[in-house]
């Protein structure tokens, strides 16, 4: 089957760095995504590795390794803002194309 | 301006009632998506759309009918609402073709059927 793993929840300070790991298992990959979800909001797109490597934007950088079937999210200088779940997604192009997700990991910042 | 918009936001109801969803989006996507998530936050596609055509069908009920109008509409009927339907339902959409596959999700609808 298709599936994605990530931790379940995550606990770091203020200030710190974190970083939250997703492996998958899917066919026909193209890519990895992260999303994050606030309480009672709506997924929001951080970003997307369709290449192995290293992506940063701003406080947040991903990475993928595709031979791995591995990615993480890093989250730097974290804020009391950033406490949300954190969703990874593989990008598929079977039927069509869809977006698999994992189960979401809860990130809590602390002060 | 609301890129993704869905209503109600909130939709409480009783079991074997019919209700729907709507959803609307702005972004000139070629793509929209029903998704589902359970109260474990598990985020599971139940339709996607392009162009007005049905492309992906997961393993969803019957009772679940999607109907995309023109592309930047699609919404979703539910027939003889059980209880195990009780989640919020996100609609989306995103650019075929597009670099990063972005998906731009609405606010969710937290349908409730007691």
């Amino acid at each position: 089957g298709q599936s994605l793993e990530q931790p379940s929840e995550v606990t770091a300070v203020e200030g710190a760095i974190v970083q939250i790991n997703c492996t998958y298992q899917t066919s026909g990959f193209y890519g990895l995504s992260w999303y994050q979800q606030h309480d009672g909001g709506a997924p929001t797109f951080l970003s997307y590795n369709a290449l192995d490597g290293l992506e940063e934007t701003g406080r947040f950088s991903s990475f993928l390794s595709r031979s791995d079937s591995y990615g993480y999210l890093l989250l730097q200088e974290l804020q009391m803002k950033d406490s949300a779940s954190y969703f990874c997604a593989a990008d598929t192009y079977n039927q069509g194309g869809k977006l698999i997700f994992g189960q979401g990991t809860e990130l809590s910042v602390k002060p | 301006d609301t890129a993704v918009s869905q209503t109600p936001k909130y939709l409480v109801t009783q079991m074997g009632n019919d209700k729907s969803i709507k959803c609307e989006q702005n972004l000139g996507h070629d793509t929209m998506y029903w998704y589902k998530q359970d109260s474990k936050k598990f985020l599971k596609i139940m339709f996607s759309y392009n162009n007005k055509e049905l492309i992906i069908n997961e393993t969803v009920p019957n009772r679940f009918s999607p109907k995309s109008p023109d592309k930047a509409h699609l919404n979703l009927h539910i027939n003889s609402l059980e209880l195990g339907d009780s989640a919020v339902y996100f609609c989306a959409s995103s650019q075929q073709g597009a670099s990063d596959e972005k998906l731009f999700f609405g606010s969710g609808t937290q349908l409730s059927v007691l």
